[in-house]
């Protein structure tokens, strides 16, 4: 138990639907993260929220849509997805300390995703 | 943060050590070496991390050569559960200015099996 909490850990769908994945950290972290893992390549690095504010957007689909109400909840809104987005989706949380070097990542167990 | 190097995979059999290398000879004197892991449908976990001397915790231990350009996570009695790919991270001091957390970047780590 990391302290980093994903639902659901899976997820089928068309298309042409929309649905929503939820990160829940109970850490007290003032960072959150989304990464997307697919089937043979690194994790790479989505969206950063720091206190609840996005502060980076790696080049991302505007079909995904991040959402950071408060700094324990994070939230990735899909919608008209491609079927190569199946993938992990894994959350991250932290606490942005003033030594970066030191800055520890914990992990949810991610939501697998398939694009059908 | 500075660009690492680690073998693809590794074999090692249950009960015996394990030196999981990772060269970093572009290494700066201000970047930590960080270690995560990934188990099979989990996210990565934190394991250990250092600056310039050895590092010991109950997971593993960390060698840094004393010129830093490599390093060496080792896994004093490897059990079938350590198996996973392992990730090697340089993360650059500096202190937060305003700009936050940034992520980690991921490479494609090092896939350790264990022969039981």
């Amino acid at each position: 138990e990391t302290g980093v909490t994903q639902t659901p850990r899976h997820l089928v769908m068309g298309m042409t639907n929309k649905k929503s994945l939820k990160c829940e950290q109970h850490l007290g972290h003032n960072a959150m993260y989304w990464y997307k893992q697919s089937a043979k390549k690194p994790l790479e690095l989505m969206f950063v929220y720091n206190f609840k504010e996005q502060t980076e957007n790696n080049s991302v689909p505007s079909r995904f849509s991040p959402e950071c109400p408060n700094s324990s909840h994070l939230f990735l809104h899909l919608h008209t997805l491609q079927p190569e987005d199946s993938a992990l989706y894994l959350c991250a949380s932290s606490q942005v300390p003033l030594d970066r070097g030191r800055e520890k990542l914990f992990f949810g167990s991610g939501t697998q995703l398939s694009v059908l | 943060d500075a660009k690492t190097t680690q073998p693809n995979s590794m074999e090692s059999n249950e009960e015996e050590p394990v030196h999981l290398p990772c060269n970093h000879s572009t290494i700066s004197g201000t970047d930590y070496i960080h270690w995560y892991r990934q188990l099979p449908s989990q996210g990565p976990e934190y394991v250990i991390h250092g600056l310039t001397s050895n590092v010991n915790n109950r997971m593993a231990s960390l060698a840094i050569a004393e010129d830093r350009k490599s390093s060496t996570l080792i896994l004093h009695r490897a059990t079938l559960r350590d198996a996973a790919v392992y990730y090697c991270i340089l993360r650059d001091v500096k202190r937060d200015s305003g700009g936050g957390a940034d992520g980690l970047t991921f490479g494609k780590g090092t896939h350790l099996i264990i022969q039981p």
